[in-house]
């Protein structure tokens, strides 16, 4: 079955620095979208991607979807400390179930 | 409060025993799925309901697990005969489908977080 792997599993940088997390699958996907989950809550959706190589931003995010539509990227430029969470990746290439990545769990130190 | 509900939010049992636990989705939602989540892992799907229809399972669901929506609103999913392997973190989230094939965004509940000792 389809498989999303996301890397790194965890991440620690100081507030300031930039933070990359990568989403792959095994199949190609139809859409992408990106969770975030603070720790003790539960995800909450950020976008979604739909267009080969689409790229998106919301503010210091920038979420991008690879041109084969088998691989998404998030970057956070200059972390705060509300950044810290876990960022999920979730993709579908057929049916209706939103398969989750095991997430990149970011830390943020001051 | 307008979103997802789930009851009960804690639930702790013997091994051995039935649980239920309920999810009241965002009222114009069509869409509800059911996940589970254990710690360091993303969300693992369950299943998933249009309106009442459950049109949706997956392998992980064995015989034990049974989801219900019968009028297309709340949900309940049932767990029989617990197994310390069910401990995890039960998550509901709906959304409204417009049946143009992509996903919709997805609204979480808070979750039933079930102990089985």
């Amino acid at each position: 079955g389809q498989q999303v792997m996301q890397i790194p599993q965890y991440q620690h940088v100081q507030e300031g620095e930039d933070f990359t997390t990568y989403c792959n699958s095994s199949t190609t996907l139809s859409n992408i979208q990106w969770y975030k989950q603070r720790p003790g809550g539960h995800p909450v959706f950020l976008i979604q991607l739909v267009k080969s190589g689409e790229v998106k931003k919301q503010k210091r995010l920038t979420f991008q979807f690879g041109e084969a539509k088998k691989n998404s990227s998030l970057h956070i430029t200059a972390t705060q400390t509300t950044d810290v969470g876990t960022y999920f990746c979730a993709g579908s290439n057929s049916g209706y179930a939103l398969n989750f990545g095991k997430g990149t769990s970011l830390l943020v130190t001051p | 409060d307008t979103g997802v509900s789930q009851d009960p939010r804690h639930k702790i049992t013997k091994r051995g025993q039935n649980v239920t636990f309920r999810c009241d989705p965002i009222s114009e939602h069509n869409r509800l799925y059911w996940y589970r989540q254990t710690l360091g892992q993303g969300p693992e799907f369950l299943t998933y309901f249009q309106n009442e229809a459950q049109l949706e399972k997956s392998r992980l669901l064995s015989d034990r697990f049974s989801a219900e929506r019968p009028k297309g609103s709340f949900s309940t999913l049932e767990i029989q005969r617990t197994e310390q392997g069910d401990s995890a973190m039960y998550l509901c989230a709906s959304s409204f489908g417009t049946g143009d094939g992509t996903n919709e965004k997805l609204f979480f509940g808070s979750g039933t977080q079930l102990s089985v000792l």
